[in-house]
């Protein structure tokens, strides 16, 4: 079964500081990989993918993810937060041969500091 | 204009009470998803449609059913409502089954069982 690890529930940046949040997948195939971001009382909005191709992938608002096949995982990054960067966000992993359902991570929530 | 709307917004309501949450999309998808986001944030798929026909019912107790009278509607049924049913339940939305098929998010139905 696919899963999905997201390692540090909570992570606090300084704003134009690096944002690194790690999420690390379980599966047998080839995965399908995203990652979304959750404002407050908002529903998921999609950042990115990652489905075959490129390993770097670019996604909204200055946010890109690397695929690393070899450590089995997909690390979110941007290279300088902003006050409105603050939300949660979940890394999930497309479960083969189950309709599009999403296994998500457990979520690390943002925060950014004047 | 909302591309995947769901009413209401917040339900709060009694033990033992019946309800209903109510989801719409306007963008023309096949697929519509229930998911479930408990107290710790944590999102769990309950059911998929796929063209009104129902692809993926995960272990969910039966007093929960949805119901999809076509493709671009699906809704969330709840009977002899618990404690434990508190959470807030996402619809969501994708153009097919596939697995790389990004989903798209309601706001989210924040429901309270006193």
């Amino acid at each position: 079964a696919q899963s999905v690890t997201q390692l540090g529930s909570h992570v606090s940046v300084s704003e134009g500081a690096l944002v690194l949040l790690r999420c690390n997948y379980s599966s047998s195939v080839p995965p399908y990989l995203f990652w979304y971001v959750q404002y407050p009382n908002q529903g998921l909005q999609l950042l990115l993918k990652y489905t075959t191709g490129a390993t770097l992938v670019k996604g909204i608002n200055g946010f890109e993810a690397e695929f690393k096949k070899s450590e089995t995982s997909f690390h979110l990054t941007k290279p300088s937060a902003h006050m409105s960067d603050a939300a949660e966000y979940f890394c999930a992993v497309s479960d083969e041969n189950q309709g599009g359902k999403l296994i998500f991570g457990q979520g690390t929530e943002l925060s950014v500091k004047p | 204009d909302t591309a995947v709307s769901q009413t209401p917004k917040y339900l709060v309501t009694q033990m033992g009470n019946d309800k209903s949450i109510k989801c719409e999309q306007n963008l023309g998808h096949d697929t519509m998803y229930w998911y479930k986001q408990d107290s710790k944030k944590f999102l769990k798929i309950m059911f998929s449609y796929n063209n009104k026909e129902l692809i993926i019912n995960e272990t969910v107790p039966n007093r929960f059913s949805p119901k999809s009278p076509d493709k671009a509607h699906l809704n969330l049924h709840i009977n002899s409502l618990e404690l434990g049913d508190s959470a807030v339940y996402f619809c969501a939305s994708s153009p097919t089954t596939t697995n790389n098929s990004p989903l798209h998010f309601g706001n989210g139905t924040r429901l309270t069982v006193t």
